[in-house]
């Protein structure tokens, strides 16, 4: 057990709709990481959060955003979802640079 | 040409065996190395972190990076049938706009069979 938590495990939804996942970190983590993996494109980075404030972007989609708050606990909003949204999403949390512990994932399915 | 190649395998080997996987990567940016383990729809559990080249050994396991190839390596000595997972290897720079971004390898789909 990574102590990285992620609610909900699994999501069914339909195209155009929006969801919401959440994510707490590690104790005494203040960065926060998501990840997207998917068959085809494999493991890749969202975006980062540092104690709030976001810290570095990746091929994070115009659609997908993500906050974090006060807590530190973060959360990651898809909207107007397509079939090829479906994929695994992770967080990661760290204390420092490079260390990242994951969490158990949320299995995103669009149909 | 992706970053970071991996080979994805299928690797099998027999119980006892001595597992050689391997990364390279083409941004000499990177400084930091980590290997995960995967197993399946199951988060990446962190096995081995290193900074800049080196060799780091931890149990069975021994992670080396050779910053001068851009290559790194996991080496696994006495396989378990309890190995079997996918390993991916990460990699990320310092500092600037792509500050804590880890870069995956695709993984490598290991079996240990009795």
């Amino acid at each position: 057990d990574s102590g990285v938590t992620q609610t909900p495990k699994h999501l069914i939804t339909a195209t155009g709709q929006r969801v919401t996942l959440r994510c707490s970190p590690r104790s005494g983590d203040l960065s926060v990481y998501w990840y997207q993996q998917s068959l085809d494109q494999g493991l890749q980075f969202l975006i980062q959060y540092y104690n709030g404030e976001e810290r570095a972007k990746g091929n994070i989609l115009e659609r997908f955003s993500a906050q974090q708050f006060p807590d530190l606990h973060s959360e990651l909003n898809l909207s107007s979802l397509e079939l090829g949204d479906s994929a695994l999403y992770f967080c990661a949390s760290s204390e420092r640079d490079g260390e990242q512990y994951f969490g158990p994932g949320t299995r995103l399915t669009v149909t | 040409q992706k970053e970071v190649e991996q080979d994805p395998g299928p690797l099998s080997v027999p119980e006892g065996a001595i597992v050689s996987l391997n990364c390279t990567y083409s941004n000499s940016a990177f400084q930091y190395f980590m290997w995960y383990r995967q197993y399946s729809r199951k988060g990446p559990e962190l096995l081995m972190y290193t900074y800049s080249s080196g060799n780091k050994e931890d149990g069975r396991f021994t992670a080396q990076v050779d910053k001068s190839s851009k290559y790194i390596s996991l080496f696994i000595r006495d396989s378990q049938p309890s190995d079997s997972a996918t390993y991916l290897c990460a990699m990320s720079a310092r500092g600037g706009t792509s500050y804590g971004k880890l870069t995956f390898g695709q993984g490598t789909i290991l079996t240990v069979h009795p």
